[in-house]
């Protein structure tokens, strides 16, 4: 099983929320980790959006909207980045991240279509 | 301004050696860890470890142990990935990128990425 799962595709609408999830494997607990998401686009390399691990310990990356934000489900044992009010720029490809055993770990990403 | 510009495509064959560089610009090359990341076509991102261009220290992910160095030389502000025995699935574009410190602890700037083809 993998150590971070996304859902490969999601689709939603201009105007609209969209919510990724990146569940960490059983066993690991997404309470201690701090979860980063990054956004790529074809043909460029990823670029950081922010990182959360409580509310008290959150960042948002330079000049990264304040539409962008993340949260944990922490019944689902996931982080989450929500997308509020969605823009045709934001189809992307969504990968979250952990440090896990010294070892930086991506998920499968996500890819965001919005239609 | 931070740029981290990276060697030209290469092609290779199976069984062979390829070694990608990575030469950062705009700030102090030995102040931050670079770190080695691919994704093959229409896949998703895979680390494949970091260097810290101060020490040489370096730290591989499991699945690329025994194949992968990552070496640098400060004296031209370069770090380098050799990947060794190549295999077709080693097809990808691989990029550096450097690692923030303090606060910015994240993936603050990138490559341009390198096209690694193999192909007999």
């Amino acid at each position: 099983q993998a150590v971070l799962t996304q859902p490969s595709s999601l689709s939603a609408s201009p105007g609209a929320s969209a919510s990724l999830t990146c569940t960490l494997r059983s066993g690991i607990n997404v309470g201690t980790y701090r979860i980063y998401w990054y956004q790529q686009k074809p043909g460029s390399p990823p670029q950081y959006l922010l990182r959360y691990k409580s509310d008290s310990d959150k960042q948002q990356g330079s000049g990264v909207p304040s539409r962008f934000s993340g949260s944990k489900d922490a019944s689902a044992n996931a982080g989450v980045l929500l997308i509020s009010g969605l823009q045709s720029e934001d189809e992307a490809d969504y990968y979250c991240m952990i440090w896990h055993s010294s070892a930086v770990v991506f998920g499968g990403g996500t890819k965001l279509t919005v239609l | 301004q931070v740029h981290l510009v990276q060697s030209g495509a290469e092609v290779k064959k199976p069984g062979a050696s390829v070694k990608v560089s990575c030469q950062p610009s705009g700030y102090t090359f030995t102040d931050y860890y670079i770190h080695w990341v691919r994704q093959a076509p229409g896949q998703g991102l895979e680390w494949m470890g970091w260097i810290n261009p101060n020490s040489g220290d370096t730290n591989y992910a499991q699945n690329f142990q025994g194949r992968v160095t990552m070496t640098r030389d400060t004296s031209i502000s370069t770090a380098y990935m050799e990947l060794s025995s190549l295999r077709s699935d080693d097809t990808a574009v691989y990029y550096c990128a450097r690692y923030g410190v303090g606060a910015k602890d994240y993936f603050d700037y990138w490559g341009q990425g390198t096209l690694v083809t193999v192909s007999s």
